[in-house]
């Protein structure tokens, strides 16, 4: 049974830093793209960014570039984003997601996600 | 980027009525070499993430009850939910993954009239 779990969020000052995981289990973690979509209460659905199986292609939503980084380990089977210059804007519940095939694209519809991580940003 | 607007933002539907929701994106998602067209439906009820129910466009995940069918090329796309249980009150969301960043709609809301 294919699972992620993610992990990590917290309540942060505005400018700090928050490294989130994702724990994934029941497949080939190395084998997929993986993927960062976040949600504000209340609000709709953001992508955030996605990674190439090894870790050589990433892809950011404008809002975040140059203040978030997606990472992968492989041997943990484990998904990160590091996020840094926080702000109250990117409050909100992180999930990990996972596509539905091992292709080498990164553009392809996700279909297993975590339960997410909140994050909440404020003084 | 790839704007994505759903229409409506919330609609009110009598059990074992059709629902249909819109999508329109601001540049055609339909890759020519493939003819596919890139394009996502889920929803998500209260307190849970999001399902997929379709992909490209119109081919239905597994598991997703047969009441669901999606439609549409190119720029505008349906969600049909062919007969409304109680279960598909949810917001549903249609995401395209044509370009990055991908971008979903706002979100339609779909109640019990």
């Amino acid at each position: 049974e294919v699972q992620l779990v993610e992990s990590g969020g917290d309540l942060v000052q505005p400018g700090g830093s928050l490294r989130l995981s994702c724990a994934a289990s029941g497949f080939t973690f190395s084998s997929y793209w993986m993927t960062w979509v976040r949600q504000a209460p209340g609000k709709g659905l953001e992508w955030v960014a996605n990674i190439k199986q090894d870790g050589s292609e990433k892809n950011y939503v404008d809002s975040v570039k140059g203040r978030f980084t997606i990472s992968r380990d492989n041997a943990r089977n484990s998904l990160f984003l590091q996020m840094t210059s926080l702000s109250g804007d990117d409050t909100a519940v992180y999930y990990c997601a996972r596509p539905l095939t091992e292709e080498n694209s990164a553009y392809r519809a996700v279909n297993y996600w975590g339960q997410g991580t909140l994050v909440t940003v404020s003084s | 980027d790839i704007v994505v607007t759903q229409s409506p933002d919330s609609l009110a539907v009598s059990l074992g009525e059709r629902a249909t929701i819109n999508c329109k994106s601001s540049q055609s998602v339909l890759w020519s070499r493939n003819n596919q067209n890139y394009l996502a439906w889920f929803r998500q009820k209260p307190g849970q993430p999001p399902q997929l129910l379709i992909y490209w466009a119109s081919t239905r995940e597994s598991g997703v009850p047969d009441r669901f069918s999606g439609s549409g090329s190119g720029t505008d796309f349906t969600l049909t939910i062919g007969s409304l249980q109680a279960e598909d009150v949810a917001v549903y969301y249609c995401q395209q993954y044509y370009s990055i960043p991908l971008t979903f709609g706002q979100g339609t809301k779909v109640e019990v009239k």
